[in-house]
């Protein structure tokens, strides 16, 4: 089991392009969650999804969005990007339910 | 709002010798407790869950809900116990919620 996988591994966008992130969640997972990790800080939530509609959604403006498909794979799409997007984005995955998540290694996504 | 504080950025300690990674919480409901280690240069993983009640590589936690802390121990530090360590939160009561994290603490065991 390749366990969670993110592509690209690395980005480096411009100001105000628009992004798309991709993660395929661990195998049995069907909940698909992504953070914002700068540096030196913890990941911070950004939002979740569960059958296609995002359950649950942390403090980030509406730029950033996401999408989960039928095989439970996800993308993170984020608009007008701005300097201070630059950062880590994870994906994790689990089960619906508290079981902890099984994390991707990340895209580093640089703003220039 | 709920909010994790890990106090320490960086804690060194030798090889053997106790280990205590300090978290305090603010949350208004129930919440339900986790420490997550990212070693060098691998994604971060899941070392345990308060509700498990487990040790997992001589760590254990214990969740203090007067003091509101989720301090994680180890008697008897090694080597390989050097990572960045953080401590989340979530709701607890069966859904996955998205998970609250602290800032982490750099562990470094000293030979």
């Amino acid at each position: 089991d390749a366990g969670v996988t993110q592509s690209p591994t690395h980005l480096i966008k411009t100001r105000g392009q628009q992004v798309t992130l991709r993660c395929s969640p661990k195998s049995g997972h069907d909940t698909v969650s992504w953070y914002q990790q700068a540096l030196g800080q913890g990941p911070q939530f950004i939002f979740q999804y569960y059958e296609e509609e995002e359950r649950q959604r942390g403090n980030f403006p509406d730029r950033f969005s996401g999408h989960q498909f039928p095989n439970y794979s996800s993308e993170l799409n984020v608009n007008a990007l701005l300097l201070g997007d630059s950062a880590l984005y994870l994906c994790a995955s689990s089960p619906l339910g508290p079981y902890g998540y099984t994390f991707g290694s990340g895209t580093r996504l640089t703003v220039v | 709002a709920q909010r994790v504080t890990q106090p320490e950025k960086l804690l060194s300690v030798f090889k053997g010798a106790p280990v205590e990674l300090k978290c305090n919480y603010s949350y208004s409901g129930s919440p339900e407790l986790f420490w997550y280690v990212q070693y060098s240069r691998q994604r971060l993983q899941l070392l345990l869950r308060h509700i498990s009640r487990e040790s997992i590589k001589g760590f254990t936690a214990d969740l203090n809900k007067g003091e509101t802390s989720f301090h994680l121990k180890k008697p008897f530090a090694q080597e390989e116990d050097s990572a960045m360590y953080y401590c989340a939160l979530t709701e607890s009561g069966g859904g996955a919620d998205g998970l609250t994290f602290g800032k982490g603490t750099h562990l470094i065991i000293q030979p």
